[in-house]
């Protein structure tokens, strides 16, 4: 079992819906969690962290996190072509600084 | 806040000859920075973990001696591809870390001919 695992799509959304986007993880002692976004070409770029169960909301972004069942979600609300990249889940192992990475969900956004 | 450079942003040179790539966090000191690889269309792939002031770690199969890490002050971390061979063209990514948050740099990325 990967430590981080989440769907690799592509996952396809018409302009202005919700997109949701699904990463499970394996330790249950991981505590922190975040979500990078990555355009072709690109580096990686942070865009929600969360260390606590619920909701988390920044602008269009909410993440939300159930430690109970080991996952850790994104949500984007009325979603743009713009949107359109790789979404990176990653988690911090144990109490270790570094992170792991699920392999991805490839986001298309279609106007 | 937490912008984190690297330079150059591209390079090629040729198979047998060695290349320095910096990453430097540019508003905030970095105690700890991480180099990563990545191939294209797969993920990213932990090379090291640099320690500003005491060796770097490797993860397991990555050569410490082809892939020098220097870390030398709180915001400045090198990697040097040492003998480059075509098979480690890749795109090379550095981040330096608040707490638990990882910034990552724009990137490398580096064709050996």
């Amino acid at each position: 079992q990967k430590e981080v695992e989440q769907n690799s799509g592509p996952l396809s959304v018409p302009e202005g819906a919700i997109a949701s986007l699904n990463c499970t993880y394996s330790d249950r002692g991981s505590q922190s969690f975040f979500w990078y976004r990555q355009y072709s070409g690109k580096s990686p770029e942070l865009i929600m962290f969360i260390y606590s169960n619920g909701d988390k909301e920044d602008g269009r972004f909410t993440a939300q996190l159930n430690k109970a069942s080991q996952y850790v979600s994104l949500l984007i609300r009325d979603s743009q072509p713009s949107d359109s990249a790789t979404y990176l889940c990653a988690v911090n192992i144990g109490s270790a600084r570094q992170l792991t990475f699920g392999s991805g969900t490839q986001l298309t956004v279609l106007p | 806040g937490a912008v984190v450079s690297q330079h150059p942003s591209w390079v090629i040179c040729k198979s047998g000859t060695s290349v320095k790539i910096e990453c430097r966090s540019l508003d905030f000191q970095a105690t700890t920075m991480f180099w990563y690889r990545q191939f294209p269309k797969q993920s990213l792939m932990l090379m090291a973990t640099s320690n500003e002031g005491s060796k770097a770690t490797y993860e397991q199969g990555v050569e410490k001696d082809k892939f020098l890490i220097n870390h030398a002050s709180l915001t400045l971390s090198t990697l040097t591809v040492t003998s480059a061979h075509p098979e480690d063209s890749s795109f090379y990514i550095c981040s330096a870390t608040i707490a638990y948050e990882q910034y990552f740099g724009p990137g490398t990325r580096l064709t050996v001919t």
